[in-house]
């Protein structure tokens, strides 16, 4: 299994709910990653796990709140977002994290969210 | 720190060579290539690590210059397939460990 599941693909939320987008990775890699991606724009990171534990934290406001339960699962728990958080928000792994990882990192297809 | 990608867009006939730039104004530690394609994810093409270095497959090629400041992705005889947004990445280091960042990306658009 060499892909990134991300789920849901779309998702439309109001200003005052609480959802959740899940990422799930098999590949035996040990960091992953939350990148945000607005249109026509380079990814941005958000959030670096390493061995499950949160490394970087990308000064993302505390409405998004991120999850690893355990090394193949990676959640980020929303709450009162606004609309400009509007994107689409990729989840990415990797073997490892830092310099010479030789593979680069595997992204998902992503999760379009939508504030309204 | 980011790194900046010339030029920001280009469109080509298919069989029509490109030539993609990555600078920094500072010596990179690495150089990752990635095209994402519409509303699809980023998808790995290569990595480059050290100074002088060229790597390549298929028509798909990239090299580092000796200051690993600049990176270039050379694509040869294109064709549809390679349409997509290009990024070039890059690890910096930050508060005694590194994060990885992108890019500003080059759209490619090629032409029947």
């Amino acid at each position: 299994d060499t892909e990134v599941t991300q789920t849901p693909k779309h998702l439309v939320m109001g200003m005052t709910n609480k959802k959740s987008l899940k990422c799930e990775q098999h590949m035996g890699h040990r960091a992953m990653y939350w990148y945000k991606q607005k249109a026509k724009k380079p990814p941005e990171l958000m959030f670096v796990y390493s061995y499950e534990k949160l490394s970087i934290n990308e000064s993302v406001p505390s409405r998004f709140s991120p999850e690893c339960p355990n090394s193949s699962l990676l959640n980020l728990h929303l709450h009162a977002l606004q609309p400009e958080d509007s994107a689409l928000y990729l989840c990415a792994s990797s073997q490892g994290w830092g310099v010479r990882d030789y593979y680069g990192y595997t992204f998902g297809s992503g999760t379009r969210l939508t504030v309204v | 720190q980011q790194p900046v990608q010339s030029p920001q867009a280009v469109i080509l006939r298919e069989g029509e060579d490109a030539v993609i730039n990555c600078s920094s104004s500072k010596a990179l530690y690495s150089v990752h290539w990635y095209r994402q394609k519409h509303g699809e994810a980023p998808v790995f093409l290569m990595i480059l690590l050290k100074g002088g270095e060229q790597k390549g497959h298929d028509k798909i090629s990239a090299s580092f210059n000796e200051k690993k400041q600049q990176s270039s992705l050379y694509l040869t005889a294109s064709q549809l397939s390679y349409s997509g947004t290009y990024f070039c990445g890059t690890e910096i280091p930050t508060s005694g460990t590194y994060k990885y960042i992108f890019g500003t990306g080059t759209r490619l658009k090629v032409l029947a």
